[in-house]
C-alpha cells in the first residue's frame, strides 16, 4: 500500500492555472475511475473537490477540474484565487479493497 | 443536515487500547459504508479502515491490520475503532468519513486527536 506521488508543492499567481499530478500503479489509479481529490487547509478537515477522476460535488466552483491518463491524475485549478491557498491530496481505490491516498500538494497562492 | 462527530481521542501509554467512536446523523446510517482515516502531525492523510454496511465487511491498512478492529452499531448511528497495542506513531487526528456513491470517503468529522507516548 504505497503512498501515490504527488509533488510536495506548487504555486501560481491570482488568475492562473495550476495543475497538480498524482501518480499511482496499475493497481489503484490505473486500474480503477475511482480517484477523488481533497482541499484541505490547515487545521480543517479535509473537503472533497473531485470524486470518480471528473466529477465534482455540489457547491465545488468549476474551476476545479480533474483528469487521468493511464497510471497518473490530474487536478487543474482555473482563475486562481487566494482562498485556493490549502493543500490538496489526491486518493484511489484499489484492488485489494483498500484506498490510499498521495502525500499532499501545497498549494501557494 | 450531515454531520460527524469523533470522540474518544486522548492521551495513552504504547502499548495501551483505546476506542473511539463517531456519532452520525443527517443521513441513513445503515446505508453507507463508513472510513477512518488518520493524520499525524504535520504530515498527511493515511486511510486506515473502513466497514460496508454488511458489518462483516471491513478492510483495512497494512499498518493496522491485526491492532485495529472497525465496527458499528446502526441502532445507535455510531461508528467505532478499537485501537490495541498501540504505538507512537500511531500519533494523529482521526477521523471519520462517509463512504459516498462515488467510491471514496465525501464528508467527514473534525477528528479527533490521539496521543501515543513512549
Amino acid at each position: 500500500q504505497s503512498a501515490l506521488t504527488q509533488p510536495p508543492s506548487v504555486s501560481a499567481s491570482p488568475g492562473q492555472s495550476v495543475a497538480i499530478s498524482c501518480t499511482g500503479t496499475n493497481s489503484d489509479v490505473g486500474n480503477y475511475n475511482r480517484v477523488s481529490w481533497y482541499q484541505q487547509p490547515p487545521g480543517t478537515a479535509p473537503k472533497l473537490i473531485i470524486y470518480e477522476v471528473t466529477n465534482r460535488p455540489s457547491g465545488v466552483p468549476d474551476r476545479f477540474s480533474g483528469s487521468k491518463s493511464g497510471n497518473t491524475a490530474s487536478l487543474t485549478i482555473s482563475g486562481l484565487q487566494a482562498e485556493d491557498e490549502a493543500y490538496y491530496y489526491c486518493s484511489s481505490y484499489t484492488s485489494s479493497g483498500t484506498w490510499v491516498f498521495g502525500g499532499g500538494t501545497k498549494l501557494t497562492v | 443536515q450531515l454531520q460527524l462527530v469523533e470522540s474518544g481521542g486522548g492521551v495513552v501509554q504504547a502499548g495501551r487500547s483505546l476506542r473511539l467512536s463517531c456519532a452520525a446523523s443527517g443521513f441513513t446510517f445503515s446505508r453507507f459504508g463508513m472510513h477512518w482515516v488518520r493524520q499525524a502531525p504535520g504530515k498527511g492523510l493515511e486511510w486506515v479502515a473502513i466497514i460496508r454496511p454488511d458489518p462483516n465487511n471491513k478492510y483495512y491498512a497494512d499498518s493496522v491490520r491485526g491492532r485495529f478492529t472497525v465496527s458499528r452499531d446502526n441502532s445507535r448511528n455510531t461508528l467505532y475503532l478499537q485501537m490495541n497495542n498501540l504505538r507512537v506513531d500511531d500519533t494523529g487526528v482521526y477521523y471519520c468519513a462517509r463512504d459516498g456513491s462515488g467510491w471514496c470517503p465525501d464528508s467527514w468529522g473534525q477528528g479527533t486527536l490521539v496521543t501515543v507516548s513512549s
